[in-house]
């Protein structure tokens, strides 16, 4: 099956500073998407990005799915950014489920 | 508010029990997901429901047992689990198995003492 790698797998970050996080998959995707996993537990959409970039306020996200990357972008990192990330893909063939990366865990201090 | 609700949030059982876990989606999804997490590994899927009939069974133990009365109910029985069963239980939804975002609810936390 598909494989997914998350880099890099812990990130420490002061308030403010921008940071890049990576995700490497094995195989062409139908679906990609990164989420946010907060202290509770839940898993919040980020982005649905199959191909191309899109942006949120201070997030972005690039999918160059011809490379089988994509980046999420993060930038004046808040404490409220911490927690640990996740992305996740579907390959090409019909009717598969997301398949997760191990994550980054992001820790943003003041 | 996601529109994906589980309950219960946190639930603690012996080996023995028998107890369920509920999840309710409002957003007019037909595909619903179990997915496992446990401490240090990734989510691992565990079930999948498509127009109510079950796509994916991911090597599930057979002590979990999955129901889904209809496309915004989906339910997961537990009886005699071990220990390391104990995680965190995630329920999603997508409009449809093959498109669309997924969307999670808050998760349940299980306990098997």
């Amino acid at each position: 099956g598909i494989q997914v790698e998350q880099s890099p797998p812990d990130l420490i970050l002061q308030e403010g500073a921008n940071s890049t996080l990576r995700c490497n998959f094995s195989d062409s995707v139908n679906n990609l998407q990164w989420f946010h996993q907060n202290p509770w537990g839940q898993l919040i959409n980020l982005f649905y990005i199959p191909s191309g970039t899109k942006q949120n306020g201070r997030l972005s996200a690039t999918t160059v799915a011809t490379e089988r990357y994509s980046l999420l972008y993060i930038s004046s990192s808040q404490t409220t950014d911490s927690g640990v990330y996740f992305c996740a893909v579907e390959d090409n063939q019909a009717g598969t489920a997301l398949i997760f990366g191990k994550g980054t865990t992001l820790s943003v201090s003041s | 508010e996601t529109g994906v609700t589980q309950t219960p949030r946190h639930l603690v059982m012996g080996m023995t029990n028998k107890k369920s876990l509920k999840c309710e989606q409002h957003l007019g999804h037909n595909a619903m997901y179990w997915y496992k997490q446990s401490a240090k590994k990734p989510l691992e899927l565990m079930f999948v429901y498509n127009f109510k009939e079950q796509t994916e069974n991911n090597s599930v133990p057979s002590r979990f047992s999955p129901e889904c009365p209809n496309s915004s109910h989906l339910f997961l029985h537990l009886h005699t689990l071990q220990p390391e069963d104990s995680a965190l239980y995630l329920c999603a939804s997508s409009p449809d198995q093959s498109t669309g975002e997924l969307f999670f609810g808050e998760g349940s936390r299980l306990t098997v003492l």
